[in-house]
């Protein structure tokens, strides 16, 4: 079982400034690994899947980086409607693949 | 535009049952990977089922022997079957359909609340 962290579990920033959002693979996962963003009372909506591509619609200031075990999310400059929960997601051994318990990005 | 709507949920006493539908528009249903995902109250996301192309289909261990998951290709629309439930079993479950084959999730829809409770 594979299993996913994320950290931090809260992240406080101000907004124009930049967040960088860590997940780490129990093992490797290769590039299979894609990132969600959660808002209250909605759907998870995809930012990202193979570790750095873009979803369709998803704005530049959205970027993924990493392989292996090591990934991060970094959101350039924060707008109001980037404060959410982001979770990551490993698709190596889908199905099952495994999500992270979340990062909740919050306005300092 | 890709639409994924969902119905079925409510309050279910445990060891009952509950089917949860999904209709799609946009795309066709058959021509992709399709999957449930849930979300206790609270708590993060759970794989729960997916049916591929070909018809096969798998299961988180957590739903399997209780949950069946099918398709309807004439409506469209994708079903999960939940038997034997159980209060852990409580979440909203999104219907998701899978980027490629690959095991993202590239369009959820807005999900259906299932309340295990006596």
């Amino acid at each position: 079982e594979i299993v996913m962290t994320q950290s931090p579990a809260t992240l406080s920033v101000s907004p124009g400034e930049r967040a960088t959002l860590s997940c780490r693979a129990s093992q490797s996962v290769s590039s299979n690994l894609a990132w969600y963003q959660q808002k209250p009372g909605q759907a998870p909506r995809l930012l990202i899947y193979g570790a750095s591509t873009r979803a369709t619609g998803i704005p530049a200031r959205f970027s993924g980086s990493g392989s292996g075990t090591e990934f991060t999310l970094t959101i350039s400059s924060l707008q109001s409607e980037d404060f959410a929960v982001y979770y990551c997601q490993q698709y190596n051994n889908w199905p099952p693949g495994a999500f992270g318990q979340g990062t909740k990005l919050e306005i300092k | 535009e890709v639409q994924l709507v969902e119905s079925g949920g409510g309050l279910v006493q445990p060891g009952g049952s509950l089917r949860l539908s999904c209709a799609a528009s946009g795309f066709t249903v058959s021509s992709n990977y399709m999957s449930w995902v849930r979300q206790a109250p609270g708590k993060g996301l759970e794989w729960v089922s997916a049916i591929y192309t070909t018809g096969s289909t798998y299961y988180a261990d957590s739903v399997k022997g209780r949950f069946t998951i099918s398709r309807d290709n004439s409506k469209n629309a994708l079903y999960l079957q939940m038997n034997s439930l159980r209060p852990e079993d409580t979440a909203v479950y999104y219907c998701a359909r899978v980027g490629y084959t690959s095991g993202w999730f590239r369009d959820w829809g807005q999900g259906t609340l299932v309340t295990v409770s006596s």
